[in-house]
């Protein structure tokens, strides 16, 4: 069954950039048609898209964070990361790393499986 | 953007409910819904996408609607269900949640 881990700092500080890594094992994210997917969750459980990668390399962003943000892929490592910029307080959250799966019907997708989250906390 | 917007926030039932969990998108976005659930400590858990199909999960877990307005329903609430439970809608980025529900033991 397909596995995903997040890693990276548990602690940032205010206007550094956060580095985090999806390592994904059972299933290559260079095969078949998935989009690799961040999400985050704030503190108070609201549940944030923030953008993914698709096998072919070609990214999307939510709009709002899409200034600070580059996902990235490394297919000789099974992984793909994500880093953002200038981070604040309002970037603590817990931070998923998700595979997005197409539906069926040519439109959508949904994510089926998700790391375990990888909290990170910004403070100086 | 596309909100999400689900009902009740909360909710007390007993084993053996039956439990309706609504949400409703600010546009119409066909039936790209999916459906969470989330224990504490967890990663959220993919119980149904594309409004009504099932992935993987025991059939007390339904999924209906289409359009703006849609409803997860669990026929018999188990022990084990008691969670907060997430809709998103995957219609078109970005895609959202909604602010999630808490069913609780009464």
């Amino acid at each position: 069954q397909l596995q995903l881990q997040e890693s990276g700092p548990g602690l940032v500080k205010p206007s550094q950039t956060l580095s985090l890594t999806c390592t994904v094992s059972h299933g290559s994210i260079s095969n078949g048609v998935y989009y690799w997917t961040w999400i985050r969750q704030y503190p108070g459980k609201g549940l944030e898209w923030i953008g993914h990668i698709y096998y072919t390399g070609i990214t999307s962003y939510h709009p709002s964070l899409k200034s600070r943000l580059t996902m990235s892929q490394d297919t000789s490592k099974n992984q793909f990361s994500l880093k953002v910029t200038s981070m604040t307080a309002a970037d603590t959250a817990v931070y998923y790393c998700a595979r997005g799966n197409p539906n069926s019907s040519g439109w959508g997708i949904y994510f089926d499986f998700w790391g375990q989250g990888a909290p990170v906390t910004v403070s100086s | 953007d596309i909100q999400m917007t689900q009902s009740p926030s909360s909710l007390s039932a007993s084993v053996g409910d039956r439990v309706t969990i609504s949400c409703r998108a600010s546009q119409s976005i066909g039936s790209y819904v999916s459906w969470f659930q989330q224990k504490p400590g967890k990663a959220p858990k993919l119980l149904i996408y594309a409004a009504s199909s099932l992935s993987g999960v025991p059939s007390r877990f339904s999924g209906s609607g289409s359009g703006t307005d849609f409803t997860l329903t669990i026929s018999s609430l188990q022990p084990e269900d008691f969670a907060t439970y997430y809709c998103q809608q995957t219609h078109s980025s970005p895609y959202s949640f909604g602010q999630g529900t808490k069913v609780e033991i009464k």
